[in-house]
């Protein structure tokens, strides 16, 4: 299995108040993803990191920020946390963009009330 | 953007043959991906797709046809431990990956 620490696992907040997800890696793999999973939707990407302090915007990322100091860390912040935000968060890795598969995380169940 | 449907859910008997199909509609195509996901677990990767035909691996097999914006995943040998949710992934020329909303496969004894 690829070596991705997601944490906190699980975690239950309050309306307005900041969160912050760590993604941790020990592959030295260059390519770092954020998707929420939620029902019908499928995985859909928020941000993603093409190396250290490279980020860029995915699909959905009102309301999300991320920052990549190190390579192994990659860090997913609701500066505001809304209940729509409630969700099923995955952190990704890849070494190349390539033909190289993404592998996931274990997750993080984040439900804010 | 990109458009990927496949059925919500499959049900099939251990020892069968079940196909998941996955249209899609994009921008720009750069490879298709199949993951398999267990409730309450990460996806994991099964196959990868970026020129028409078949590629097997072991017991799954999956196709593409990219003049019909087409894939399937073939599960032969149906086993209890593959009930689980199969996503379908197009990937773009920038190099990022939309899932479909997955299809659930029960397998039943």
């Amino acid at each position: 299995d690829a070596g991705i620490t997601q944490s906190p696992r699980h975690k239950v907040t309050e309306t307005g108040t900041p969160v912050t997800l760590r993604c941790h890696q020990t592959e030295n793999h260059r390519y770092m993803y954020w998707y929420r999973q939620d029902p019908g939707h499928g995985l859909r990407l928020i941000h993603y990191s093409y190396g250290v302090k490279d980020t860029d915007k995915g699909e959905v990322s009102d309301g999300y920020s991320v920052s990549r100091s190190k390579t192994e860390d990659f860090l997913l912040t609701l500066e505001s946390a809304t209940s729509s935000q409630t969700s099923v968060y995955f952190c990704a890795i890849s070494e190349s963009p390539g033909n190289q598969p993404q592998h996931f995380g274990d997750g993080t169940r984040l439900s804010i009330l | 953007g990109q458009n990927i449907d496949q059925p919500t859910e499959m049900t099939a008997t251990e020892g069968a043959i079940v196909q998941i199909n996955c249209t899609y509609q994009t921008s720009g195509f750069n490879g298709l991906f199949w993951y398999q996901q267990h409730a309450g677990e990460a996806p994991t990767f099964l196959s990868y797709n970026v020129l028409d035909g078949l590629e097997e691996k072991g017991r799954f097999s999956s196709f593409l046809s990219r003049s019909k914006g087409y894939s399937y995943l073939l599960l032969k040998e149906l086993q209890m431990k593959d009930s689980a949710s199969y996503l379908c992934a197009v990937r773009d020329y920038d190099y990022k990956l939309s899932f479909g909303a997955g299809t659930t496969v029960t397998v039943r004894a």
